[in-house]
């Protein structure tokens, strides 16, 4: 697998922005990037992926540097919910193929008031 | 929407026990995952399978067992439980597109206590 490296925690005040950083300066050209977050002790959950493009959905939005060796989670605008530990992931495998996620050690995201 | 369902929430054992754990699923969903995550750590993954066919296969100890049915529920057996057996385990489930990765969406756990 592709590896990735996150800050360990981050900070954000609630309403405000979280933009959290991860690199993966070795991905491969058909690799994709995916975002789970894991909320304490519950299941982890889907937010994002992306390819080349900038991507956005109802929960964030994914930046990918043209390089695609970085990308970045954005969270537009964090509430006390949102605390959870964020995971960057490039899932292992051929396209088409079920491919095993391999979980890093993520960054704790602690949304304030 | 119907979410993956895993049972039982909660179990608890002795050593040397026996446990089977139970995923159901999202309908249409092919493939279905495994993970075990011990206290203070990451979710590890330990089986896959795709089409009633194991398709990959991690870090899951030779006391385990796991497959997936006709109906495409899965059911993990633990053997010869070991106190380091204690952790949460995820069932995860997608649909497996051939020109892309698929997202995995994940139960709500099972809480196995070896004792």
């Amino acid at each position: 697998d592709a590896k990735t490296t996150q800050p360990t925690s981050m900070d954000c005040a609630e309403g405000r922005a979280a933009n959290l950083p991860c690199n993966h300066s070795t991905i491969s050209g058909n690799e994709y990037v995916y975002w789970y977050r894991q909320i304490h002790s519950q299941g982890p959950q889907y937010i994002i992926h992306g390819l080349k493009n900038n991507e956005t959905n109802e929960m964030a939005s994914l930046i990918i540097t043209e390089d695609r060796k970085s990308s970045t989670l954005i969270l537009p605008h964090a509430t006390l919910r949102d605390t959870a530990v964020y995971y960057c992931i490039l899932p292992s495998g051929d396209t088409g193929t079920a491919s095993k996620l391999t979980f890093g050690t993520g960054t704790r995201l602690q949304v304030t008031l | 929407a119907a979410g993956v369902i895993q049972s039982p929430r909660h179990l608890i054992k002795e050593k040397r026990e026996t446990a089977t754990l139970k995923c159901y699923p999202i309908p249409r969903h092919d493939t279905v995952y495994w993970y075990q995550q011990g206290p203070g750590q990451d979710p590890q993954f330990l089986i896959s399978f795709y089409e009633k066919m194991q398709s990959d296969k991690g870090s899951i100890p030779d006391r385990f067992s796991a497959q997936q049915f006709s109906d495409y529920h899965s059911e993990l057996n633990m053997s010869s439980l070991e106190l380091g057996d204690s952790a949460l385990y995820f069932c995860a489930s997608s649909w497996t597109d051939r020109n892309s990765y698929n997202e995995q969406f994940f139960g709500p756990g099972t809480r196995l206590t070896v004792l």
